[in-house]
């Protein structure tokens, strides 16, 4: 069974500073995605970044990069210049290429302080 | 435009009652879900539909039971509340069946409350 794991329950970053999520997984496939999901106050799931496992480079979204490592099953998400508006739950999630099944891993908590 | 929408937002009931949860998307995806979310934030999957057929029924109490009459549409109702069903309950979409590298789409949530 696949599963994911968030060491961090929770992290905090000042303002226009950097701050790393961590993720590692566990799998036996060797095609499937990786997901970092934002979950705001407003409960609202809204996907950040995804990442194919075929492909070598690291997926980037403004502000927003990972750190795949694919032999070491780990998939950290940077946030640089972070924003109050960063403050939410991150959830890593990881699913098979030819499958429904997204499994999230526990969540952690960032807090934005001004 | 809301893409995934849910009714009702917030449902507080007492044990015991029979209730259901409607969702809706509105583009045009192929597969829907239903999620729960417990009090300590973790997500897990309960169903996945794809064309109004059942993809994945993870191991949910038979007192939950999906419904999706078109494929836009996936009802969640649950018998006899317990308790334990106290949690966020989230509707989802992607556009494809077994589209591994698809965004899921979620709805607003609806926060269950059972007293």
């Amino acid at each position: 069974a696949q599963t994911v794991t968030q060491s961090q329950p929770e992290m905090s970053v000042q303002e226009a500073e950097t701050v790393t999520l961590s993720c590692t997984y566990d799998t036996s496939e060797s095609d499937y995605y990786l997901f970092w999901y934002k979950q705001p106050p407003s409960r609202q799931m809204i996907l950040v970044i995804r990442q194919e496992a075929y492909k070598q480079q690291n997926a980037t979204e403004n502000r927003f990069s990972v750190n795949f490592q694919k032999a070491a099953k780990s998939f950290s998400l940077k946030i640089s210049d972070s924003q109050l508006g960063d403050a939410a739950m991150y959830f890593c999630a990881y699913r098979r290429s030819n499958n429904n099944d997204m499994r999230f891993g526990a969540g952690t908590r960032l807090t934005v302080k001004p | 435009d809301t893409a995934v929408s849910q009714t009702p937002k917030y449902l507080v009931t007492q044990m015991g009652n029979d209730k259901s949860i409607k969702c809706e998307q509105n583009l045009g995806h192929d597969t829907m879900y239903w999620y729960k979310q417990d009090s300590k934030k973790f997500l897990k999957i309960m169903f996945s539909y794809n064309n109004k057929e059942l993809i994945i029924n993870e191991t949910v109490p038979n007192r939950f039971s999906p419904k999706s009459p078109d494929k836009a549409h996936l009802n969640l109702h649950i018998n006899s509340l317990e308790l334990g069903d106290s949690a966020v309950y989230f509707c989802a979409s992607s556009p494809r069946e077994r589209g591994g590298g698809d965004e899921q789409f979620f709805g607003p949530g609806t926060r269950l409350t059972v007293l």
